[in-house]
């Protein structure tokens, strides 16, 4: 069993709708969660950061951390096109190295 | 300062020949990784720096791999005698990773994206 559990997609999904992503993970010792966005051919681009527990929202974007149940979510609201793309989480237990999730692969239709 | 910069963008190379790919973080950043990532996967740890000390390398990291970060600014990272199962983007990212805090937001580089043919 990997460490972190991502569903790879592919997720299609219209204009305008709201996305869910989602991950699990099995190592308690997790502290920090990212979510990461990648185009094709291009690095990772940091999107949210969490420490710990609970919401955190920047814009169309909420990422949402249950330590309880090992499981984060980001949420997309308003979809745009050029929200298509991979979605990575990604998370460590201190200042050291990152765990990925596989990565979902979204589309937003027009 | 644009962020973190990874030379060349691609490298294309045969069998069993030396490859070296450079990167330069962001200024200040103490921190320093590299990643690798496959078609369809996740990146992949593969070794980090806290300054020019290397504190932790992947079990991914043969004996053909080496990575240095002389005066802790840029890094280098070598693959001797590159095989086909080295085809990969390779990935940096740098981080403050300041003493005493926990600032673990890693920024990533374009990557260097490797054939070997």
């Amino acid at each position: 069993q990997k460490e972190v559990e991502q569903d790879p997609g592919p997720l299609s999904v219209p204009e305008g709708a709201i996305v869910s992503l989602n991950c699990t993970y099995s190592n308690s010792a997790f502290q920090y969660f990212m979510w990461y966005r990648q185009y094709s051919r291009k690095g990772p681009e940091l999107l949210m950061y969490t420490y710990s527990s609970g919401n955190k929202e920047d814009g169309r974007f909420t990422a949402q951390v249950d330590k309880s149940s090992k499981y984060i979510s980001l949420f997309i609201r308003d979809s745009q096109p050029s929200d298509s793309a991979t979605y990575l989480c990604a998370m460590s237990w201190g200042a050291q190295k990152l765990v990925f999730g596989q990565g979902t692969r979204l589309t937003i239709n027009p | 300062d644009t962020g973190v910069s990874q030379n060349p963008r691609h490298k294309i190379t045969k069998r069993g020949q030396n490859v070296t790919f450079r990167c330069d973080p962001i200024s200040e950043h103490n921190r320093l990784y590299w990643y690798r990532q496959t078609l369809g996967q996740g990146p992949e740890f593969l070794t980090y720096f806290q300054n020019e000390a290397q504190l932790e390398k992947s079990r991914l990291l043969s004996d053909r791999f080496s990575a240095e970060r002389p005066k802790g600014s840029f890094s280098t990272l070598e693959i001797q005698r590159t095989e086909q199962g080295d085809s990969a983007m390779y990935l940096c990212a740098s981080s403050p990773g300041q003493g005493g805090t926990m600032n673990t937001e890693a920024f990533f580089g374009q990557g260097t994206r490797l054939t070997v043919v």
